[in-house]
């Protein structure tokens, strides 16, 4: 199993322009997961899902969207980045198990930069 | 979510046993306690998780306080590759899994 992937690694991006980070799973787990992280700080959740076709924010959505059509596949889109996207990304997915006891798997994060 | 006190900043040094406390007063009767880590430039790992007993697997143990309102991460022999940011996170029954970090506590491992 490759686990959780993403792409790309590392990324500059131009204030206004728009890019989709990719996040894919083999582990068919059923819940997905994006988080940022600034430096010197812990992770914040932008978005989840529990499942294909459902998504829903979470602490710091504004500026972001998701989508999930299949269960592999949990992209995230910026659409007019700005300075403040610019963060460590990422993504991550658990299999729904003992409510609140579901272990996270992560991926090795998309640093992203916006100039 | 209720909220997990940890101290900023722990060392150790290479081959002793590591204490990482973690204090949770305001802790429900469904939250799990979860420890994950996170080593330099890399994604979150997770660690070891409980409820109510105490827990042990191939990286640590888990010690949870008979009141469940604090908690002790414990890794038996520090290595080198264990310094990392330690994080202590709780995640309750409605939660879908999702994850509230704080800052952690950044362990330092001396050879």
């Amino acid at each position: 199993n490759a686990g959780v992937t993403q792409t790309p690694k590392f990324r500059i991006l131009k204030i206004g322009q728009s890019m989709t980070l990719q996040c894919t799973q083999d582990m068919n787990h059923n819940y997905m997961y994006w988080y940022r992280q600034d430096p010197g700080m812990g992770l914040k959740l932008i978005y989840y899902s529990v499942g294909a076709g459902i998504t829903d924010k979470g602490e710091v959505p504004n500026g972001y969207n998701v989508s999930r059509s299949t269960t592999e596949d949990f992209p995230l889109r910026l659409e007019l980045a700005a300075p403040s996207q610019t963060s460590v990304y990422f993504c991550a997915s658990s299999y729904a198990q003992s409510l609140g006891g579901e272990t996270q798997y992560f991926g090795p994060g998309t640093r992203l930069l916006v100039l | 979510d209720a909220k997990t006190t940890q101290p900023n900043s722990m060392e150790s040094n290479e081959e002793e046993p590591v204490h990482l406390p973690c204090n949770h007063s305001t802790i429900s009767g469904t939250d799990y306690i979860h420890w994950y880590r996170q080593l330099p430039s890399q994604g979150p790992e997770y660690v070891i998780h409980g409820l109510t007993s105490n827990v042990n697997n191939r990286m640590a143990s888990l010690a949870i306080a008979e009141d469940r309102k604090s908690s002790t991460l414990i890794l038996h022999r520090a290595t080198l590759r264990d310094a990392a940011v330690y994080y202590c996170i709780l995640a309750g029954g409605t939660s879908y899994g999702k994850l509230t970090f704080g800052q952690g506590t950044i362990l330092t491992v001396h050879p």
